[in-house]
């Protein structure tokens, strides 16, 4: 098993331009989530969705979009990048979200900088 | 609303040593409790959980954490530091019901020869 796949590892952009951040699990988990992290700032939810063909907001969902394309796939994207969305964003998913003691799975991150 | 404090940025322990990290919550109901390990350049990885039952919880790599209802207290422990647990390490907590898990800031765990 590969657990969670993130692509890509690093990127770059200019402001302005988009991007979509693509997970992917082969647990056959429920749930998928993705945060970022800042240093000094711990982990932060951006969005979850707790089943499939369901997304919620998380704590800082603005200027962000989410798909959970199927049970596998939750893609995060960034429509108009700004130099504050300069973070590494980690994709997680876990047996069930809501209210569940179900421990989150992580993938490796991606680093992205916006310039 | 539920919250997570984990009051040092950096604990230093020599080899050899017991280690404590410290994380404190609140929450308005039950807690669910949870302690991950972040090592350079990598995803978190689980290493145990508290949801009910006896106070101590044993999970990985020998950490072990003991919950503390009436301090609100979790805090991260092992009775012998080796030099490749240094990592940062990060305290969460979910209230039962509740459908998000919360994280502190995490505190770097630097564990010298």
């Amino acid at each position: 098993n590969a657990g969670v796949t993130q692509t890509p590892k690093f990127q770059v952009l200019k402001t302005g331009q988009s991007m979509t951040l693509q997970c992917a699990q082969d647990m056959n988990h429920n749930s998928m989530y993705w945060y970022r992290q800042d240093p000094g700032m711990g982990l932060r939810l951006i969005y979850y969705s707790a089943s499939e063909g369901t997304t919620d907001k998380g704590e800082v969902p603005n200027g962000y979009n989410v798909s959970r394309l199927n049970k596998r796939e939750f893609s995060l994207r960034l429509e108009s990048a700004a130099p504050s969305q300069t973070s590494v964003y980690f994709c997680a998913s876990s047996e069930e979200g809501r209210g569940s003691y179900y421990e989150q799975y992580f993938g490796p991150g991606t680093r992205l900088t916006v310039t | 609303a539920q919250s997570v404090a984990q009051p040092e940025d950096q604990v230093n322990v020599a080899e050899g040593n017991p280690l404590t990290v410290k994380c404190t919550y609140s929450v308005s109901g039950n807690p669910y409790l949870f302690w991950y390990v972040q090592y350079p350049n990598r995803g978190l990885q689980f290493l145990l959980k508290y949801i009910t039952g006896d106070n101590l919880v044993k999970g990985s790599y020998g950490f072990e954490a003991e919950f503390n209802k009436s301090q609100t207290s979790f805090h991260l422990k092992k009775p012998s530091a080796l030099v490749s647990d240094s990592a940062l390490y990060f305290c969460a907590v979910r209230e039962g019901g509740y459908s998000t898990l919360t994280f502190g800031k995490g505190t770097m765990l630097l564990v010298s020869p």
